[in-house]
């Protein structure tokens, strides 16, 4: 069982729909996370959050808009996604390092939201 | 940025043999190194990882050596089973004071009954 919790498993919606992205842990962890995983690539990071602030934003698209509601809590809302959009978002969580240093400490994916643009 | 490169893009080995993949990264200053399995259609599934103040971890069957000088990392798999097949990827904690993970583009290990 992934302690990292993401809804919905697969979602198809069109170009001019708007949705959201849902993920949450309770592990007490203050780090979050967004990756963008195509077919038979590895992870790509999107968002970090840090103590529910936004950290790194990886050149990503406006139509990804990244919120995290409270230190359990990361969405992600989406609107007016292209086809190359289509892929697995995973979430994922850590321990909270600090300021100051890398994060060095292990981050646990939940089981992704597949993600099919029509 | 931070940038990790992973070799080879698919080992073949027969069950109880060992595997081997290898990962280099360019920035100096990353000092995590996780390793992840990811069976098809699943999460990525974290399976070990190492610090740069330490050169080799073991866990069972399977052990990582970092080498900070080459900027190296390597994953080893000994006494391979049939459920040990999976894409297994490195990465690195990328540049600037980050928390994320730069991947490697991964291993997809098969392993031969």
């Amino acid at each position: 069982d992934t302690e990292v919790t993401q809804t919905p498993k697969h979602l198809v919606m069109g170009m001019t729909n708007k949705k959201s992205l849902k993920c949450e842990q309770h592990m007490g962890h203050r780090a979050m996370y967004w990756y963008k995983q195509k077919a038979k690539k590895p992870p790509e990071l999107m968002f970090v959050y840090s103590y529910e602030k936004l950290s790194i934003n990886e050149s990503v698209p406006s139509r990804f808009s990244p919120e995290c509601p409270n230190s359990s809590l990361l969405n992600l809302h989406l609107h007016a996604l292209q086809p190359e959009d289509s892929a697995l978002y995973l979430c994922a969580s850590s321990q909270n390092p600090g300021t100051g240093g890398r994060g060095n400490q292990p981050q646990h994916f939940g089981d992704g939201t597949r993600l099919s643009i029509l | 940025g931070e940038n990790v490169e992973q070799h080879p893009s698919t080992l073949s080995v027969q069950e109880g043999d060992s595997a081997v993949i290898k990962c280099t990264y360019s920035d100096s200053a990353s000092n995590y190194f996780p390793w992840y399995k990811q069976e098809l259609g699943k999460r990525p599934q974290l399976i070990i990882d190492i610090r740069s103040n330490v050169g080799e971890k073991k866990d069972q069957r399977i052990a990582v050596t970092l080498n900070k000088t080459a900027k190296h990392f390597s994953l080893h798999i000994t006494e391979t089973q049939p459920e040990d097949s999976a894409v297994y990827f490195c990465a690195a904690n990328a540049g600037g004071g980050a928390d994320g993970l730069t991947f490697g583009k991964g291993t997809h290990l098969i392993i031969q009954p």
